[in-house]
């Protein structure tokens, strides 16, 4: 089974700009991943913010944007809010079977 | 109301059985595929199983495969997971998601096995 890897922690400030990326070890994450981003605050059931790759849901602040970059899918969230401190995951599809990221804690400070 | 409810989580002994439910509402089951995902106390979250929206495609992850089975009933707008042999590493809340692109979350229920 694939191991997916996620940055365990980053720190933005209010207004700033941040990354976080998602990786594969069996190689380039590519669109065929089907890579989506949710966030989960604590004591809260998680929420879907990206699908296959760069789509929102119609919930998903303008701020969030999906992408591939380096070989790796990458949430960016650009003008941090205080209420985008959060756990984000990252999900990829492999024919099927799906694995989860090892999680990134984002901190607006 | 638009939403996914799960229910029958509770404790259980290592080796035993539990069937969890996942009621949805306010939006075409049947179009959708499901995902049973779960998450241990103060861990992240682990794929469990898909279910395609006619219930022909059925996938799990390696840790349940063999163990639990994912199932659903369209006509009931109620998907399911029967966990048997279950283990202490199977402790944690287990969430049902989809109606398109895993735009619904139920609450989760806890699931603990323990002796």
């Amino acid at each position: 089974q694939a191991v997916v890897t996620q940055e365990p922690s980053l720190t933005v400030s209010p207004g700033g700009t941040v990354t976080l990326t998602c990786g594969s070890s069996t190689g380039a994450v590519t669109s065929g991943h089907y890579p989506y981003w949710f966030q989960q605050k604590p004591g809260q059931a998680p929420r879907t913010l990206i699908y296959d790759t760069s789509n929102k849901h119609s919930w998903t602040p303008a701020r969030f944007s999906g992408s591939l970059l380096g070989g790796k899918a990458a949430l960016t969230l650009s003008g941090a809010q205080p209420e985008d401190e959060a756990e984000y995951y990252c999900l990829l599809s492999y024919s099927g079977a799906y694995v989860f990221g090892t999680g990134t804690k984002v901190t607006v400070l | 109301q638009v939403q996914l409810v799960e229910s029958g989580g509770g404790l259980v002994k290592p080796g035993g059985s539990l069937r969890l439910s996942c009621a949805a509402s306010g939006f075409t089951f049947s179009d959708y595929y499901m995902m049973w995902i779960r998450q241990a106390p103060g861990k992240g979250l682990e794929w469990v199983s898909y279910i395609s929206s006619s219930g022909s495609t059925i996938y799990y992850a390696d840790s349940v495969k063999g163990r639990f089975t994912i199932s659903r009933d369209n006509a009931k707008n109620s998907l399911y997971l029967q966990m048997n042999s279950l283990r202490a590493e199977d402790t944690a809340v287990y969430y049902c998601a989809g109606g398109g692109y895993c735009r619904l979350w139920g609450q989760g229920t806890l699931v603990t096995v323990s002796s």
